[in-house]
């Protein structure tokens, strides 16, 4: 049972370049979410889905687009990576239990943009 | 916007003392959720506490909540020098649905010597 599996775990782009941050999850978990940490900021949210087909916003989603076509997978895109975007990069899921929601995060994708 | 933030910011103990980090909060909860995250990974759930709840044991956790002034504590008892992590607050905002999406604090940097 691999849980939440984040790739890469390394990346350094330039500024401009785009990419995939990939994020698969193996619990069935209904709920897959984005957040960003950066240093004495905590974790933000970036993009949230609730199911396949169906993804929304969450505080800093600007830069950054979600699909999210199956259950199991819900890659973040970068589509012209700017310096602000470094970071490092958690993918998490929860399941749909009342409001529980307790997460389960993924190893991290540390970005960096040049 | 951050909802928790944590205080200290960093705590530095001997083995075997208890070390207690403080979470404060802005909005009216559901539940408020403790993480603990280790250099370079992820972070991984610890303990939950619902909002009609004011104490909570999990081995050597006890967490309590104050919702009339929106903060918690986290108490580690007899810490060890694996406790050294850092410590983040999480919470879940109350009515309606939650689809996963917590707000997190900015975190504690626990450090238990030897």
């Amino acid at each position: 049972n691999a849980g939440v599996t984040q790739t890469p775990k390394f990346q350094v782009l330039k500024t401009g370049q785009s990419m995939t941050l990939q994020c698969a999850q193996d619990m069935n978990h209904e709920y897959m979410s984005w957040y960003r940490q950066d240093p004495g900021m905590g974790l933000r949210l970036i993009h949230y889905s609730v199911g396949a087909g169906i993804t929304d916003q969450g505080e800093v989603p600007n830069g950054y687009n979600v699909s999210r076509s199956t259950t199991e997978d819900f890659p973040l895109r970068l589509l012209s990576a700017a310096p602000s975007q470094t970071s490092v990069y958690f993918c998490a899921s929860s399941r749909r239990q009342g409001m529980a929601n307790v997460l389960t995060f993924g190893a991290g994708s540390r970005l960096t943009v040049l | 916007s951050q909802q928790g933030e944590e205080d200290p910011q960093a705590l530095s103990i001997q083995e075997g003392e208890n070390a207690t980090m403080n979470c404060s909060y802005k909005t009216s909860i559901n539940n408020l959720q403790w993480y603990r995250q280790n250099s370079g990974r992820g972070l991984v759930h610890l303990i939950l506490i619902r909002s009609n709840e004011r104490e909570k044991h999990s081995g050597r956790l006890r967490v309590t909540l104050d919702t009339s002034k929106k903060s918690s504590s986290l108490l580690i008892t007899a810490s060890r020098a694996a406790d050294t992590a850092s410590y983040f607050c999480a919470t879940v905002n109350a009515g309606g649905t939650s689809y996963g999406k917590l707000t997190f604090g900015q975190g504690t940097i626990l450090t238990v010597h030897p």
